[in-house]
Parts: structure tokens; sequence; C-alpha cells
């Protein structure tokens, strides 16, 4: 079982849509939650951070659940410039900490 | 203000060749990650480094693989012989330090193909 799991999708949507994906992690003594946003051909870049209380960014909420260990991301009123890859992010401890990625979910939002 | 830099951005080289990937973090970050994507494996963790010393090396696949950091603004990572196998973005990423919620920033990264 992969340490992150996520559905690869794709989920597409149309504009205005709202759409959940969600992620699963296996360690419980996990730290630290995210999601990183990465576009076709870039770097990753971080979307937002997760908290236990849950957090909400503009269109975007993200909730944390530990005692199911998953996380999940909400996207109301999608954009065509929200189509890309939503990447997972659980920080962990084994050792030495580290940031394990899901391998992703991809959005297209058509019009 | 610059972010990670990394180079070259792509590379492409025959099987056994020796391929060194470079990278120059964030001024300031105390932490320096390599990572590996593919698309059947997803973004994999190789090595980290923090203030220049390696932490965790448990993700390097094998003894082909090494990194080094000489300094707080230089990283490589080197591959000697290369195999097709190898071919895959690899990204570096700096960060702050190692506090809970702490953003990595990545680099564009290098796409590497072996022949």
């Amino acid at each position: 079982r992969k340490e992150v799991e996520q559905d690869p999708g794709p989920f597409n949507v149309p504009e205005g849509a709202t759409v959940a994906f969600n992620c699963t992690y296996s360690n419980s003594a996990s730290q630290s939650f995210f999601w990183y946003r990465q576009d076709c051909r870039k770097e990753p870049k971080l979307l937002m951070s997760v908290y236990s209380s849950g957090n909400e960014d503009g269109r975007f909420t993200a909730q944390l659940n530990r005692a199911s260990q998953y996380i999940s991301l909400l996207i109301r009123d999608s954009k065509l410039s929200d189509s890309a890859t939503y990447l997972c992010v659980v920080k962990a401890r084994g050792g030495t900490y580290k940031y394990i990625f899901g391998t992703g979910t991809r959005l297209k939002v058509l019009a | 203000d610059a972010g990670v830099i990394q180079s070259p951005r792509h590379e492409v080289t025959e099987m056994g060749q020796e391929v060194t990937l470079r990278c120059k973090p964030i001024s300031g970050h105390d932490y320096l990650f390599w990572y590996r994507q593919t698309m059947m494996r997803g973004l994999e963790l190789l090595i980290y480094f923090n203030n220049n010393v390696p932490i965790d090396d448990s993700g390097m696949p094998e003894d082909r693989f090494s990194a080094k950091m000489p300094n707080a603004s230089f990283s490589t990572l080197k591959i000697q012989p290369s195999e097709p196998r190898d071919s895959a973005v690899y990204f570096c990423a700096s960060s702050l330090d190692h506090r809970s919620y702490n953003e990595q920033f990545f680099g564009p990264g290098t796409r590497l193909t072996v022949l």
C-alpha cells in the first residue's frame, strides 16, 4: 500500500462546478499536510496547508480527518485556470522527517 | 528574489555516461531536497540536506547516484553510469527550516533523457 494515495483522475468538470478530491495516508504519526498544484511540465507549487480545524482560501477549502487518515480539497466555482494536477503531501516522521507526495489528481476544467 | 535555480534544464545523454545536475537553493534556506518524478512513481524524495549535511539518503536508488552539498548555495546530484531507467524529471527544492508547515520551494527541474 502506498503511503499517500490519490485518485489519479482525470476529473473533467465544467466551468463553475464544484469539485472535491480526497487523499488517504497510512502513517498515523503524520505531522503536517499540504496540497500542492503542478501545471503541465512545471514544478509543484504550494496551494495551501491543511490544518486540523480545516481552512479556506478563497474558492479552496481543505479538510483533515485524522481519525480516518484522509485529507480533502474542495474547489468551488471552478475556473479554466484551475486545470492542473493536485498533489497531496504528508510530512511524516520515520526516523527522519520526510515529505511524502501522492501521485496527484488531474483536473480539467472545461469551457 | 530568485527562486531555486537548477541547471541544466534539459539533458540528453547516452547510457553509461556521467550526468551531473546542479542546484542553487534560495538564500537563507537551511534545507535542500532532491526529488525525482516519473509518470509511474510520481514524485520521490531521493535525499535531503540540513545545513549542507546529508540527513536522509534512503531514497537514493542505488550506488550509481550520489549527491553533495559543498556549501550553502550549491548542490549536485550525480549519476554514474547513467541508464535509460534514470530518465525522469529531477527537482531540487529548498525550505527555510523544518518547522511543521514550512513551504518547500521547487526549482524548474531538469528533464533527463538517457538513450
